[in-house]
Protein backbone atom coordinates (compact mmCIF):
# COMPACT_ATOMS: atom_id res chain seq x y z
CA UNK A 1 0.00 0.00 0.00
CA UNK A 2 2.25 3.04 -1.53
CA UNK A 3 -0.23 5.54 -0.61
CA UNK A 4 2.98 8.26 0.36
CA UNK A 5 5.53 7.40 -1.81
CA UNK A 6 9.71 8.57 -2.05
CA UNK A 7 10.64 8.21 -4.89
CA UNK A 8 14.70 9.09 -4.14
CA UNK A 9 16.15 7.03 -1.35
CA UNK A 10 19.26 9.43 -1.54
CA UNK A 11 20.02 12.76 -2.03
CA UNK A 12 23.61 14.16 -1.96
CA UNK A 13 24.43 18.13 -1.70
CA UNK A 14 27.06 20.74 -1.49
CA UNK A 15 27.05 22.77 1.93
CA UNK A 16 25.36 26.03 0.89
CA UNK A 17 23.14 24.73 -1.65
CA UNK A 18 19.41 23.88 -2.05
CA UNK A 19 18.21 20.24 -1.36
CA UNK A 20 14.94 19.70 -3.03
CA UNK A 21 13.33 16.54 -0.94
CA UNK A 22 10.13 15.17 -3.35
CA UNK A 23 6.75 13.33 -2.04
CA UNK A 24 4.26 11.81 -4.22
CA UNK A 25 0.86 10.69 -3.14
CA UNK A 26 -2.09 8.67 -4.62
CA UNK A 27 -4.95 9.40 -1.98
CA UNK A 28 -6.94 12.84 -2.92
CA UNK A 29 -8.03 12.29 0.39
CA UNK A 30 -5.08 13.34 2.42
CA UNK A 31 -5.45 16.84 3.35
CA UNK A 32 -2.60 17.12 5.42
CA UNK A 33 1.41 16.61 5.06
CA UNK A 34 3.99 16.64 7.10
CA UNK A 35 7.98 16.57 7.03
CA UNK A 36 9.79 14.73 9.36
CA UNK A 37 13.23 14.06 9.86
CA UNK A 38 14.95 11.09 11.86
CA UNK A 39 18.77 11.01 12.71
CA UNK A 40 19.76 7.45 12.79
CA UNK A 41 18.43 6.05 17.08
CA UNK A 42 16.25 8.60 17.08
CA UNK A 43 12.78 8.93 17.04
CA UNK A 44 11.30 10.96 13.89
CA UNK A 45 11.29 14.83 14.68
CA UNK A 46 8.26 17.14 13.48
CA UNK A 47 10.12 19.74 10.74
CA UNK A 48 7.07 21.55 8.71
CA UNK A 49 3.78 20.47 7.66
CA UNK A 50 1.27 22.26 5.10
CA UNK A 51 -2.55 21.98 4.75
CA UNK A 52 -4.39 21.15 1.67
CA UNK A 53 -5.50 24.78 1.32
CA UNK A 54 -2.38 26.07 1.44
CA UNK A 55 0.52 25.96 -1.86
CA UNK A 56 3.31 27.04 0.16
CA UNK A 57 4.67 27.13 3.67
CA UNK A 58 8.08 28.35 5.25
CA UNK A 59 9.67 28.45 8.33
CA UNK A 60 13.22 29.29 8.17
CA UNK A 61 15.70 27.47 5.85
CA UNK A 62 12.51 25.46 5.44
CA UNK A 63 9.74 25.72 2.88
CA UNK A 64 7.14 22.83 1.53
CA UNK A 65 5.49 23.18 -1.66
CA UNK A 66 2.27 21.61 -2.73
CA UNK A 67 0.65 21.05 -6.02
CA UNK A 68 -2.80 19.55 -5.31
CA UNK A 69 -3.38 18.54 -9.05
CA UNK A 70 -0.14 16.65 -9.48
CA UNK A 71 -0.24 14.80 -5.95
CA UNK A 72 3.11 16.05 -5.22
CA UNK A 73 4.76 17.87 -2.58
CA UNK A 74 8.63 18.83 -1.86
CA UNK A 75 10.69 20.13 0.98
CA UNK A 76 13.53 22.71 -0.44
CA UNK A 77 16.28 23.76 2.09
CA UNK A 78 18.12 27.04 1.78
CA UNK A 79 21.21 27.10 2.90
CA UNK A 80 21.98 22.89 3.41
CA UNK A 81 24.04 22.30 5.76
CA UNK A 82 25.89 19.73 7.21
CA UNK A 83 23.34 19.09 10.60
CA UNK A 84 21.20 19.04 8.07
CA UNK A 85 21.98 15.17 7.26
CA UNK A 86 19.16 12.73 8.25
CA UNK A 87 16.60 10.61 6.81
CA UNK A 88 13.52 13.06 5.92
CA UNK A 89 10.04 11.34 5.79
CA UNK A 90 7.40 12.66 3.89
CA UNK A 91 3.65 11.57 5.74
CA UNK A 92 0.32 12.71 5.02
CA UNK A 93 -3.29 12.39 6.72
CA UNK A 94 -6.62 11.70 5.29
CA UNK A 95 -9.42 14.50 6.22
CA UNK A 96 -10.74 13.87 9.49
CA UNK A 97 -8.34 11.00 10.02
CA UNK A 98 -6.26 10.29 12.43
CA UNK A 99 -2.98 8.10 11.74
CA UNK A 100 -0.24 9.63 9.24
CA UNK A 101 1.04 7.79 6.08
CA UNK A 102 4.77 8.06 5.72
CA UNK A 103 6.64 7.69 2.59
CA UNK A 104 9.77 5.48 3.02
CA UNK A 105 12.32 8.26 3.88
CA UNK A 106 15.38 9.50 1.68
CA UNK A 107 18.59 9.77 3.05
CA UNK A 108 19.89 13.53 2.37
CA UNK A 109 23.49 14.16 2.69
CA UNK A 110 25.41 17.55 3.25
CA UNK A 111 28.93 17.44 2.09
CA UNK A 112 31.00 20.37 3.77
CA UNK B 1 10.66 21.22 25.61
CA UNK B 2 8.05 18.37 26.25
CA UNK B 3 8.70 14.69 25.17
CA UNK B 4 7.42 11.58 24.43
CA UNK B 5 9.57 8.81 26.51
CA UNK B 6 9.89 5.26 26.34
CA UNK B 7 11.09 2.12 27.80
CA UNK B 8 13.15 -0.10 27.39
CA UNK B 9 15.59 1.66 24.88
CA UNK B 10 16.35 -1.92 23.57
CA UNK B 11 15.23 -5.60 24.51
CA UNK B 12 16.30 -9.03 23.11
CA UNK B 13 13.93 -11.48 23.44
CA UNK B 14 13.42 -15.45 22.96
CA UNK B 15 10.80 -16.12 20.15
CA UNK B 16 7.54 -16.89 21.93
CA UNK B 17 7.98 -14.39 25.04
CA UNK B 18 5.79 -11.78 25.81
CA UNK B 19 7.20 -8.34 25.43
CA UNK B 20 5.81 -5.22 26.65
CA UNK B 21 6.90 -2.13 25.76
CA UNK B 22 6.23 1.15 27.26
CA UNK B 23 5.38 5.39 26.76
CA UNK B 24 4.99 8.08 28.66
CA UNK B 25 3.46 10.44 25.88
CA UNK B 26 3.02 13.92 26.38
CA UNK B 27 0.64 15.38 29.55
CA UNK B 28 -1.86 17.52 27.73
CA UNK B 29 -1.80 15.16 24.51
CA UNK B 30 -5.71 13.24 23.82
CA UNK B 31 -4.27 11.01 20.46
CA UNK B 32 -1.59 7.70 21.01
CA UNK B 33 0.00 5.87 18.81
CA UNK B 34 2.49 3.02 17.88
CA UNK B 35 3.96 3.11 15.00
CA UNK B 36 7.08 0.68 14.11
CA UNK B 37 10.15 0.70 11.68
CA UNK B 38 11.69 -2.53 10.38
CA UNK B 39 15.38 -2.12 9.80
CA UNK B 40 15.49 -0.52 6.01
CA UNK B 41 11.91 -0.44 5.66
CA UNK B 42 9.28 2.75 6.35
CA UNK B 43 7.36 3.63 9.41
CA UNK B 44 4.39 1.70 9.80
CA UNK B 45 1.42 2.62 11.65
CA UNK B 46 -0.20 0.13 14.09
CA UNK B 47 -2.51 1.29 16.60
CA UNK B 48 -4.06 4.54 17.79
CA UNK B 49 -5.80 5.16 20.69
CA UNK B 50 -8.39 7.73 21.95
CA UNK B 51 -10.48 7.97 25.05
CA UNK B 52 -9.38 5.01 25.92
CA UNK B 53 -10.07 2.42 23.47
CA UNK B 54 -8.34 1.81 20.11
CA UNK B 55 -9.48 3.76 17.29
CA UNK B 56 -7.88 2.47 14.55
CA UNK B 57 -5.82 -0.64 14.00
CA UNK B 58 -3.82 -1.79 10.84
CA UNK B 59 -3.79 -5.37 10.05
CA UNK B 60 -0.16 -5.87 11.26
CA UNK B 61 -1.69 -5.32 14.44
CA UNK B 62 -3.69 -8.84 15.12
CA UNK B 63 -4.40 -10.55 18.33
CA UNK B 64 -1.17 -11.07 19.32
CA UNK B 65 -0.98 -7.17 20.15
CA UNK B 66 -2.18 -5.21 22.77
CA UNK B 67 -1.93 -1.56 23.81
CA UNK B 68 -3.30 0.09 27.04
CA UNK B 69 -3.44 2.82 29.13
CA UNK B 70 -3.29 1.45 32.75
CA UNK B 71 -2.91 4.56 34.99
CA UNK B 72 -3.43 7.99 32.83
CA UNK B 73 0.30 8.41 32.27
CA UNK B 74 1.95 5.60 30.75
CA UNK B 75 1.01 3.82 27.55
CA UNK B 76 1.74 0.00 26.64
CA UNK B 77 2.37 -2.23 23.94
CA UNK B 78 2.24 -5.64 24.33
CA UNK B 79 3.30 -8.42 22.11
CA UNK B 80 1.74 -12.06 23.73
CA UNK B 81 3.98 -14.25 21.45
CA UNK B 82 7.15 -12.72 19.82
CA UNK B 83 7.75 -14.02 16.51
CA UNK B 84 10.94 -13.39 14.41
CA UNK B 85 9.76 -10.90 12.36
CA UNK B 86 8.69 -9.10 15.23
CA UNK B 87 12.07 -7.75 15.35
CA UNK B 88 11.86 -3.70 14.68
CA UNK B 89 12.36 -0.34 15.95
CA UNK B 90 9.16 0.42 17.79
CA UNK B 91 7.94 4.14 18.25
CA UNK B 92 5.11 5.56 20.63
CA UNK B 93 3.68 8.81 19.45
CA UNK B 94 1.09 11.69 20.85
CA UNK B 95 -0.74 14.74 19.62
CA UNK B 96 -2.68 17.18 21.02
CA UNK B 97 -5.99 16.37 18.31
CA UNK B 98 -7.32 19.48 20.27
CA UNK B 99 -9.62 21.09 16.60
CA UNK B 100 -8.06 24.64 15.95
CA UNK B 101 -5.10 24.10 18.17
CA UNK B 102 -1.53 24.90 17.14
CA UNK B 103 0.10 21.78 16.54
CA UNK B 104 -2.87 19.67 17.00
CA UNK B 105 -2.04 17.58 13.82
CA UNK B 106 1.35 16.88 14.34
CA UNK B 107 2.67 13.88 16.39
CA UNK B 108 5.21 13.94 18.28
CA UNK B 109 7.40 10.54 18.36
CA UNK B 110 9.41 9.14 20.88
CA UNK B 111 12.93 7.71 20.42
CA UNK B 112 11.72 4.23 20.33
CA UNK B 113 12.62 0.92 21.45
CA UNK B 114 14.81 -1.24 20.13
CA UNK B 115 12.96 -5.12 19.96
CA UNK B 116 15.38 -7.81 18.82
CA UNK B 117 13.61 -11.35 18.81
CA UNK B 118 16.31 -14.25 18.43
Amino acid sequence: DQQVKQNSPSLSVQEGRISILNCDYTNSMFDYFLWYKKYPAEGPTFLISISSIKDKNEDGRFTVFLNKSAKHLSLHIVPSQPGDSAVYFCAARREYGNKLVFGAGTILRVKS
Amino acid sequence: EPEVTQTPSHQVTQMGQEVILRCVPISNHLYFYWYRQILGQKVEFLVSFYNNEISEKSEIFDDQFSVERPDGSNFTLKIRSTKLEDSAMYFCASRKGLAGARGANVLTFGAGSRLTVL
